[in-house]
């Protein structure tokens, strides 16, 4: 069964950039699924950012599009986010998912990333 | 963009008793990209229905889903300790590729 674990620095100062990374294991990135970044602020709901194909095409949510960056490394089996010009708002546990069929499948474990000085 | 608003946002109950979870969309919804979730303090979501109404590997049958169009209901038969948790809905559109509600909350009395 596919497993997903992300891994950032926890600790992002306010206009840096956010930066992610997923480790799959228990299967290819590059087997034909769209991978997605989630997020969701402390005590909130979920936040959908955007997602990536084995091919390299994405999308992303409109209202994080200017900041967002989504890209993978097929040879590690991995993909990443970047969120660049960050604020108190962008502090949330994100987590990194599998998509299957129009529903996110798999999920990692998520991270808490805190922006503050 | 489809909005979905669950209801209620906290629904108290009893092990053993009926749940109702409910989410209704702004727009009509293909039930083909209507899905819920289940998320358990300090965990991520777990998918529990896709296709409004199929039930993901492993989810036991005291969970099942019904709806179609902008109305969707989440029932879970006889409630187990463990199912007291926080239940997403998500719809599946053009970007925002997934849309969520805001949750509801479903807690022991």
């Amino acid at each position: 069964q596919v497993q997903l674990q992300e891994s950032g620095p926890g600790l992002v100062k306010p206009s840096g950039t956010l930066s992610l990374t997923c480790a799959v294991s228990g299967g290819s990135i590059s087997s034909g699924y769209w991978w997605s970044w989630v997020r969701q602020p402390p005590g909130k709901g979920l936040e959908w950012i955007g997602e990536i194909s084995h091919t390299g095409s994405t999308n992303y949510d409109p209202s994080l599009r200017s900041r967002v960056t989504i890209s993978l490394d097929k040879s590690k089996n991995q993909f990443f986010l970047q969120l660049s010009t960050v604020t108190a708002a962008d502090t949330a546990v994100y987590y990194c998912a599998r998509n299957g069929d129009y529903v996110l499948e798999y999920w990692g474990q998520g991270t808490l990333i805190t922006v503050s000085s | 963009e489809i909005v979905l608003t669950q209801s209620p946002g906290t629904l108290s109950l009893s092990p053993g008793e009926r749940a109702t979870l409910s989410c209704r969309a702004s727009q009509t919804v293909s039930s083909n990209y209507f899905a819920w979730y289940q998320q358990k303090p300090g965990q991520a979501p777990r998918l529990l229905i896709s296709g409004a109404s199929t039930r993901a590997t492993g989810i036991p049958d005291r969970f099942s889903g019904s709806g179609s169009g902008t109305d969707f209901t989440l029932t879970i038969s006889r409630l187990e300790p463990e199912d007291f948790a926080v239940y997403y809905c998500q719809q599946y559109g053009s970007p925002p590729r997934y849309t969520f509600g805001q949750g509801t909350k479903l807690e022991i009395k």
